[in-house]
């Protein structure tokens, strides 16, 4: 069974820092992109940040381009999601999810539980 | 950026009834469309992928079609677990981007 298990996400100052990490199981990780995917308090869905399964290739919405890092470790079958230089914007529960086909990058089928990460001061 | 735009922000509907919601590529996307349902504090569910394949386990009152700039995603049948918001996203290129979210309620 695939399950993503993320780490609490907590409440962080503007200007702060935190890193998210997402445990995979029940699926071979290294051979998935992975993503970010983020919702804001009653709003929309957000995609954040995708990775490659070998970690070569990262993606990064324009609104976190330059604070936030995505990386992988195969070894680990864990997912991370480095977030700096926190917003208030930033504010919204993260999901991590994978496709539901090796060849499909972006159609995702398995998510995280979701943690809720609030920027303020 | 590709822009996402979903018609209509709400329904209301009746059990039995068929529904269709409508999305709307800013640019072509070929046939680059998923289509997700999300239950209050849930994380989303996939049922559409490739614009008309079901993902596995969605039962089949679900469907979509489209290409290009416009997709549709119809429920033949409403039950009383579709009352939800569901999504569109498109995958052709980054940044992959959602529509709005159309709220399905009990009419």
């Amino acid at each position: 069974e695939v399950q993503l298990v993320e780490s609490e996400g907590g409440l962080v100052q503007p200007g702060g820092s935190l890193r998210l990490s997402c445990a995979a199981s029940g699926f071979t990780f290294s051979n998935y992109a992975m993503s970010w995917v983020r919702q804001a308090p009653g709003k929309g869905l957000e995609w954040v940040s995708t990775i490659s399964g070998s970690g070569g290739n990262t993606y990064y919405a324009d609104s976190v381009k330059g604070r936030f890092t995505i990386s992988r470790d195969n070894s680990k079958n864990t997912l991370y999601l480095q977030m700096n230089s926190l917003r208030a914007e930033d504010t919204a529960v993260y999901y991590c999810a994978r496709p539901n086909y090796v060849d499909y990058t972006l159609y995702f089928a398995y998510w995280g539980q979701g943690t809720l990460v609030t920027v303020s001061s | 950026d590709i822009q996402m735009t979903q018609s209509p922000s709400s329904v209301s509907a009746s059990v039995g009834d068929r529904v269709t919601i409508t999305c709307r590529a800013s640019q072509g996307i070929s046939s680059w469309l998923a289509w997700y349902q999300q239950k209050p504090r849930k994380a989303p569910k996939l049922l559409i992928y490739a614009a008309s394949s079901l993902q596995s386990g969605v039962p089949s009152r679900f469907s979509g079609s489209g290409s290009g700039t416009d997709f549709t995603l119809t429920i033949s049948s409403l039950q009383p677990e579709d009352f939800a918001t569901y999504y569109c996203q498109q995958a052709n290129s980054f940044p992959s981007t959602f529509g709005q979210g159309t709220r399905l309620e009990i009419k």
